[in-house]
């Protein structure tokens, strides 16, 4: 079973920043925190990852709360390019990912 | 740098039938993954090679589901016989074998097959 729960859906304006939240209470201290999307008849992609510190890459930034029970991934002016479902996966080293169903974004024009 | 590749792209059979998928993964890449995607699901890992050895295949159901990966390079997943529950897209993806102690796990997926059992 996957160890994150994420809304099921959420809406966000183009030009604006996506907050996408992630719960993952249970995680423990050696486990990092990946985002995936999948885009609409594409298979998934990798867009971030992190341990403790908050991350930032040309894609998007990670945002980690510090007791690690939650995270936010955020992108920072959505396009409509960016409506796909986002993933939120817990693992440890030498894991396999466990998808869970994800948050369908939509960016609206 | 190339993607991963997958044929077919679509694929209708009746129920019983057999049907195969293959996977080029990108070249280099050690390691080789079969997912299973149900519409409105996550993906669900089937089998993970690492060359041409099987790592996990826990969650295949192996007496319909087979797949091998000769020579460590190209994979093919076969369904025998099919049934309707096999509806969904099949994923395959590839990594790089990750450095002893790095967190950097980047997975990259094909487009999938598209199977339609009737």
């Amino acid at each position: 079973d996957a160890k994150t729960t994420q809304p099921p859906s959420m809406d966000c304006a183009e030009g604006r920043a996506a907050n996408l939240p992630c719960n993952h209470s249970t995680i423990s201290g050696n486990e990092y925190v990946y985002w995936y999307r999948q885009i609409h008849s594409q298979g998934p992609q990798y867009i971030i990852h992190g341990l403790k510190n908050n991350e930032t890459n040309e894609m998007a930034s990670l945002i980690i709360t510090e007791d690690r029970k939650s995270s936010t991934l955020i992108l920072p002016h959505a396009t409509l390019r960016d409506t796909a479902v986002y993933y939120c996966i817990v693992i440890n080293y030498g894991q396999n990912f466990v998808f869970g169903p994800g948050t369908r974004l939509s960016v609206l024009p | 740098e190339a993607g991963v590749a997958q044929s077919p792209r679509y694929k209708i059979i009746e129920k019983r039938q057999s049907v195969a998928f293959w996977c080029n993964p990108i070249s280099g890449h050690a390691t080789l993954y079969w997912y299973q995607q149900i519409l409105g699901q996550g993906p669900k890992l089937l089998i993970q090679f690492q060359n041409n050895g099987v790592v996990d295949d826990s969650q295949l159901p192996k007496d319909r589901f087979s797949a091998e990966r000769l020579k460590g390079v190209d994979s093919t997943l076969k369904i025998q016989p099919a049934k309707l529950e096999d509806s969904a897209v099949y994923l395959c993806a590839s990594s790089q074998t990750p450095d002893r102690g790095s967190s950097y796990n980047e997975q990259f997926f094909g487009p999938g097959t598209r199977l339609t059992v009737l």
